[in-house]
């Protein structure tokens, strides 16, 4: 079955660049979405399409993409932003699928 | 005012079925799909399945495409996802949630916006 694959965890200092990734075969071809976990919350679009942001999503977040690869990218983290970050994007089949979820924690 | 409310906790015995309803208000579902996400305690997202309201076609994912049905309502404007044969492993918040898509290649090539529901708990426990 298809998956995508995203480090576990990414720790990164109050003000400095967080990557997350997220690889997967059919990325070149599908869409990925990226969304924004807080315990005890529902998850928040954070990356629609690759690289759009929704209205109200902070410019520091952008999206982008290189072949099997798409990467969350947050330009001057804040400590608001720590949570788990999924991708998801669709296989061949039509079906969608999450990434595994990355905890982000700043220090 | 856009909405989603999904039906209530549930509690269910092993082999046994759930059935989750989802109703919207404020949007007109004839642009969106729904889908249902869960997530268990402590693990992650999980895609369960979805269906294009215009029209009515599910898609599944594998792991569930032999026990799950999802099937809209349109005088309700909402949908509602069965789910067989449960197990402890079923036990999760499931969450509901309408995608504004984009249709291209003869199918939806993607969504620009999406609306959650608060989920709702399911315990499966014998």
């Amino acid at each position: 079955s298809y998956e995508l694959a995203q480090p576990p965890s990414v720790s990164v200092s109050l003000g400095q660049r967080a990557t997350i990734t997220c690889s997967g075969e059919a990325l070149p071809k599908k869409f990925a979405y990226w969304y924004q976990q807080r315990p005890g919350q529902a998850p928040l679009l954070m990356i629609y399409k690759d690289k759009q942001r929704p209205s109200g999503i902070p410019e520091r977040f952008s999206g982008s993409t290189s072949g099997t690869v798409v990467t969350l990218t947050i330009n001057g983290v804040q400590a608001e932003d720590e949570g788990d970050y999924y991708c998801l994007s669709a296989d061949s089949s039509g079906s969608w699928v999450f990434g595994g979820g990355t905890k982000l924690t700043v220090v | 005012q856009m909405q989603l409310v999904q039906s209530g906790p549930e509690v269910k015995k092993p082999g046994t079925s759930l059935r989750l309803s989802c109703k919207a208000s404020g949007i007109n579902l004839n642009n969106f799909a729904l889908q249902w996400v869960r997530q268990a305690r402590g693990q992650r997202l999980e895609w369960v399945g979805w269906i294009v309201f215009a029209s009515g076609k599910a898609s599944y994912a594998e792991a569930f495409k032999e026990r799950v049905t999802i099937t809209r309502d349109t005088s309700a404007n909402g949908a509602s996802m069965d789910l067989n044969n449960l197990t402890l492993e079923d036990s999760a918040t499931y969450y509901c949630v309408a995608l504004l898509i984009e249709l291209g290649g003869g199918g939806v090539s993607g969504y620009s916006m999406d609306l959650w529901d608060k989920g709702t708990t399911v315990t499966v426990s014998s």
